[in-house]
């Protein structure tokens, strides 16, 4: 069966303090992978779509990047953290084929300080 | 940037009232999908709806979509508190966007 890790499930990061939030996926191969924010009481804002390794598009440009350094893989980061960075980090796959679910990790909520 | 707008924000009903949500989106899509999200916990898959579907039933729940309206509703029968949960629709192109969410509370 297939499942998604994503880790740390909590974050306490001063301004200016660098990111690493990392996403891996068993199970399957060649999945589409999401990173996802979430601000409080709000939805889900699109931060990084890959459809596979080194294929990474971007909806918001600001100071977080994403790489796919291998195939279930997915990771965010950040050279210098923002007080507006603060939220809850989704990362999410589904399969390559269209018309299927995605499956979501348990999320990182990051508190920049 | 956000595809779907959920209407209302927030919705209160008894338990075992129906609850019914509404999703509006802008641009074309492959499916519509609905999710649901507990507090402080990633987002469960409930029901997909293909561009091409105008209806889907699945246990106490039943989606509709009106492409040429650009909605989708989400109907959630006989409600139970532990129904009560934020509720999303995601409209699926190439990637997935998700709206602003309908916060759903169940009263025992």
């Amino acid at each position: 069966s297939q499942t998604i890790h994503q880790w740390p499930a909590t974050l306490v990061q001063p301004v200016g303090s660098p990111l690493s939030l990392e996403c891996t996926v068993e199970g399957t191969s060649n999945p589409n992978l999401y990173w996802y924010r979430q601000a409080a009481g709000r939805g889900l804002q699109l931060l990084f779509y890959s459809v596979g390794i080194g294929q990474i598009s971007s909806e918001v440009p600001q100071n977080l990047s994403a790489s796919r350094p291998q195939d279930r893989q997915f990771i965010l980061s950040s050279k210098k953290l923002l007080l507006s960075d603060s939220g809850f980090y989704l990362c999410a796959w589904s399969r390559s084929v269209s018309n299927t679910e995605a499956f979501f990790g348990q999320g990182t909520r990051l508190t920049v300080v | 940037s956000q595809q779907g707008e959920e209407d209302p924000q927030a919705l209160s009903i008894q338990e075992g009232e129906n609850a019914t949500m509404n999703c509006s989106y802008k641009t074309s899509i492959n499916n519509l999908q609905w999710y649901r999200q507990n507090s402080g916990r990633g987002l469960v898959h409930l029901i997909l709806i293909r561009s091409n579907e105008r209806e889907k039933h699945s246990g106490r729940l039943r989606v509709t979509l009106d492409t040429s309206k650009k909605s989708s509703s989400l109907l959630i029968t006989a409600s139970r508190a532990a129904d009560t949960a934020s509720y999303f629709c995601a409209t699926v192109f190439n990637d997935m966007r998700f709206g602003a969410g309908t916060r759903l509370t169940v009263k025992p």
